[in-house]
């Protein structure tokens, strides 16, 4: 079945300091999600790309989805102890099935 | 803001028990989801429903598992016969769009420890 891989597994950064997330799909995606899941807390969606080579922002942070749309990447500028969680993206395989990856964990220190 | 609400938050059982978990999707939507997430990993889909059937499910989705919407507003899931590996977060998702695409609105979680 269809793998979404993100690297890396963790993350430890200092606050002010860049962080990036890639996420890697076995297979071709019509769109992939982004979602950020505090400690203790549930996936909340952030963006959705659908077009090839699309890049969009949101303040701080910076999504892409590559031109094969089988990856993508999640870019945050200066970190800040807020952005402290677990993101995961996410595309669809079948109809309704959408699979996340394996999460990137971002641990910020002030 | 409409929000995804899920009963209970936390049950504990004992292995080979029934429980059920409740949910209350989002009223406009359509689509329904369970997920689940064993402490630290990743979020694993269950099963989707829509127009009261099952669309698609996952083969952790086993014939222990079954999901129903026995009125308008509540999706539940039931597990018949828990196992200790069935410890883990659950969760429910709902979403309005068509297709493939459309933003995942996902409840706070039910914790279903098995003893």
């Amino acid at each position: 079945g269809q793998q979404v891989m993100q690297i890396p597994q963790y993350q430890h950064v200092q606050e002010g300091e860049d962080f990036t997330t890639y996420c890697n799909s076995s297979t071709t995606l019509s769109n992939i999600q982004w979602y950020k899941q505090r400690p203790g807390g549930h996936p909340v969606f952030l963006i959705q790309l659908v077009k090839s080579g699309e890049v969009k922002k949101q303040k701080r942070l910076t999504f892409q989805f590559g031109e094969a749309k089988k990856n993508s990447s999640l870019h945050i500028t200066a970190t800040q102890t807020t952005d402290v969680g677990t993101y995961f993206c996410a595309g669809p395989t079948g109809f309704q099935k959408l699979v996340f990856g394996t999460g990137t964990r971002l641990l910020v220190s002030p | 803001e409409p929000e995804v609400t899920q009963t209970p938050s936390h049950q504990v059982t004992q292995m080979g028990q029934e429980v059920i978990l409740r949910c209350v999707p989002i009223s406009n939507h359509l689509y329904f989801y369970w997920y689940r997430q064993i402490l630290g990993q990743k979020v694993e889909f269950l099963v989707s429903f829509y127009n009261n059937e099952i669309s698609e499910k996952s083969e952790i989705f086993d014939d222990q598992f079954s999901v129903e919407r026995p009125d308008g507003s509540n999706f539940t899931l039931k597990i018949r016969s828990t196992k200790l590996e069935d410890s883990a977060m659950y969760f429910c998702a709902s979403r309005v769009g068509q297709g493939s695409t459309g933003e995942l609105f996902f409840g706070e979680g039910s914790r279903l420890t098995v003893l």
